[in-house]
């Protein structure tokens, strides 16, 4: 069955950056694309990018362009997010999601917390 | 970017009750759009793809329709296990956009 397992919880300052890791299993990880999508506490859902694990293509949301970087590994099946600049409305929980267009799976969330 | 706009943002319902949520894109998006539900501290659970594919293991009261720029979700006998956020997406183009939610209450 396909998992997606995220890295653990962070607490960083402002200005700092963040990487966060969705490691894959259970399926062929270059089939298919990863969405990176986040969720502010209280707030809606907020698509981040996509990153295609076949070829590395990306794109991002208008929003984090410049901002944001989506890698993969593909000998460990594993994605990566990271956003730079750091401010206290990056607070929020970040979900890697397999991209099939849609999204039928997710991974468990990793609450990033943005604080002096 | 498209824009997804939903309605109502909080729908209180009973049991029991016929509800219908609806989606609305800023431009054509054809049938690309996906419905989700999310539950407090879970991640989303895609309910239907393609505007009107029910998600296998999805319960069949749970139902989509629309193409174009308007959609909606309907739910044809409210159990207490839906009660919980819902969310629309589009996945036209390479870019995904959710909508901003509605929260379904218990009346």
């Amino acid at each position: 069955q396909v998992h997606l397992v995220q890295s653990g919880a962070e607490v960083k300052k402002p200005g700092a950056s963040v990487k966060v890791s969705c490691k894959a299993s259970g399926y062929t990880f270059t089939s298919y694309g990863i969405s990176w999508v986040r969720q502010a506490p209280g707030q809606g859902l907020e698509w981040m990018g996509w990153i295609s694990a076949y070829d590395v293509n990306t794109n991002n949301a208008q929003k984090f362009q410049g901002r944001v970087t989506m890698t993969t590994d593909t000998s460990t099946s594993t994605a990566y997010m990271e956003l730079r600049g750091l401010r206290s409305d990056d607070t929020a929980v970040y979900y890697c999601a397999r991209d099939s267009d849609f999204h039928p799976f997710w991974g468990q969330g990793t609450l990033v917390t943005v604080s002096a | 970017d498209i824009q997804m706009t939903q309605s109502p943002s909080t729908l209180s319902a009973s049991v029991g009750d016929r509800v219908t949520i609806t989606c609305r894109a800023s431009q054509s998006i054809r049938s690309s759009l996906a419905w989700y539900q999310q539950k407090p501290g879970k991640a989303p659970n895609l309910l239907i793809y393609k505007a009107s594919i029910l998600e296998s293991g999805v319960p069949s009261r749970f139902s989509g329709s629309g193409s174009g720029t308007e959609f909606s979700l309907t739910i044809s006998s409210l159990q207490p296990d839906d009660f919980a956020t819902y969310y629309c997406q589009q996945y036209n183009s390479y870019s995904r956009t959710f909508g901003q939610g509605t929260k379904v209450e218990i009346k």
